[in-house]
């Protein structure tokens, strides 16, 4: 399986809901990662989980907040999000090359929109 | 602060047209640089990567070449066909980290049949 599975594909929300992007990936990668992009731009880093432990966090808002439940799993909560939010939202997963490099492997991404 | 940038940022050419992709980074001290293809609305699919040690590397009809004293990269595409149509973007680590990604502003190439 060399797949990163994301769900849902589309997500509508309203300023006030919760809702959680989901992230999924089953070929042993140790690293995994949320990227957002705004339309005709390129992916933005936002967050980046090592072993299942936070390592990087882009100065991203708190009313973005990740979580790994394990190995395979990386989830996005969102809360009171606003209209500027919407965007698509990327997880990748990573497989190391060589000493220093690392080859990210992308889902297909979930398109949220804010109202 | 490491910029990459991307020219040119659209291109059309006929089906069966070689073509060439540039890349641009400002900071020369990089691990790697990796291009990806992205579908509309979809995810990166990782085309190549290349580590700062090598020149270049290939895939079927795709080449990728890299200068780190000169801060450039190029992506080869022999033989164009329409399936080729997509935003192709060249990405580097930044900040020390072989795990962040700064990616350039992408270059939207369709390939006319």
């Amino acid at each position: 399986d060399t797949e990163v599975t994301q769900t849902p594909k589309h997500l509508v929300m309203g300023m006030t809901n919760k809702k959680s992007l989901k992230c999924e990936q089953h070929m042993g990668h140790r690293a995994m990662y949320w990227y957002k992009q705004k339309a005709k731009k390129p992916p933005e880093l936002m967050f980046v989980y090592s072993y299942e432990k936070l390592s990087i966090n882009e100065s991203v808002p708190s009313r973005f907040s990740p979580e790994c439940p394990n190995s395979s799993l990386l989830n996005l909560h969102l809360h009171a999000l606003q209209p500027e939010d919407s965007a698509l939202y990327l997880c990748a997963s990573s497989a190391r090359q060589g000493l220093m490099s690392e080859k990210l492997f992308f889902g297909s991404g979930t398109q949220l929109s804010v109202l | 602060k490491q910029e990459v940038t991307q020219i040119p940022a659209a291109l059309s050419v006929p089906e069966g047209e070689n073509l060439v992709l540039n890349c641009s980074f400002t900071d020369s001290a990089i691990y790697n640089l990796q291009w990806f293809r992205q579908d509309p609305g979809k995810g990166l699919t990782s085309l190549l990567l290349i580590q700062s040690s090598q020149r270049e590397q290939t895939s079927g009809r795709l080449n990728a070449s890299l200068d780190k004293s000169s801060g450039r990269s190029t992506l080869y595409i022999a033989a164009s066909q329409p399936g080729d149509s997509a935003t192709y973007l060249c990405a580097v680590p930044y900040g020390g980290a072989t795990n962040k990604l700064i990616f350039g502003t992408g270059t939207l190439l369709a390939v006319q049949p």
